[in-house]
């Protein structure tokens, strides 16, 4: 069955440094990971997916993610945080191909200190 | 973007009375929707896939008979949260697959059961 790890379920981070939020995936085939954001009280927010084409991936408001076949990782980084990026990241996993359902992550909260 | 909405948005009810939330794809047909489930500070766990004009996958564990779903037309699925108890209170999220590969999600709905 197919899973992730988030591996902090709490990152802190001062405004202007650069974000690391760690992910690693287990599946028996060449999976489809996302990575979605959460703000307090608002809906999940699609930062971005891979399925199997670029290994990098970028993504909205400057996050990319590089998946890494040998590390079974999915890491979202960013090079400079904003106060704005203060927010719920879940790392995402396919359940299966096709139109089939999601796995979360348990969820790293990602808090930015001005 | 694709949109996905839900209604209501908050809902306060007493407890044995049932509630209906709605699930619509706006800008797109879904014949596959599903129904995730969120406690506060924890992740999302998919409750059911629902399918347009046939019956509802329940996970294991989740009562069929409790949360009724209902995915009578391409842009419409309900699910119906019947003798609403406490620990039913939730934030109950819906989301919509468009184009075979990412998932678009509702605002969500957030119920207290009193």
């Amino acid at each position: 069955a197919q899973s992730v790890t988030q591996l902090d379920s709490h990152v802190s981070v001062s405004e202007g440094t650069p974000v690391l939020l760690r992910c690693n995936y287990s599946s028996s085939y060449s999976p489809s990971l996302f990575w979605y954001v959460q703000h307090p009280n608002k809906g999940l927010q699609l930062l971005l997916k891979y399925t199997s084409a670029a290994t990098l991936v970028k993504g909205i408001n400057g996050f990319e993610a590089e998946f890494k076949k040998s590390e079974t990782s999915f890491h979202l980084t960013k090079p400079s945080a904003h106060m704005s990026d203060a927010a719920e990241y879940f790392c995402v996993v396919r359940r299966n191909s096709g139109n089939t359902p999601l796995v979360f992550g348990k969820g790293t909260r990602l808090s930015v200190i001005a | 973007g694709a949109v996905v909405s839900q209604h209501p948005s908050w809902v306060i009810c007493k407890s044995g009375t049932s509630v209906k939330i709605e699930c619509r794809s706006l800008d797109f047909q879904a014949t596959t929707m599903f129904w995730y489930r969120q406690f506060p500070k924890q992740s999302l766990m998919l409750m059911a896939t629902s399918n347009e004009g046939s019956k509802a996958t329940y996970e294991q564990g989740v009562e069929k008979d409790k949360f009724l779903i209902n995915h009578a037309s391409l842009t419409l699925s309900t699910l119906t949260v019947t003798s609403a108890h406490p620990e039913d209170s939730s934030f109950y999220i819906c989301s919509a697959n468009r184009d075979g590969e990412t998932q678009y999600f509702g605002p969500g709905t957030r119920l207290l059961v009193l």
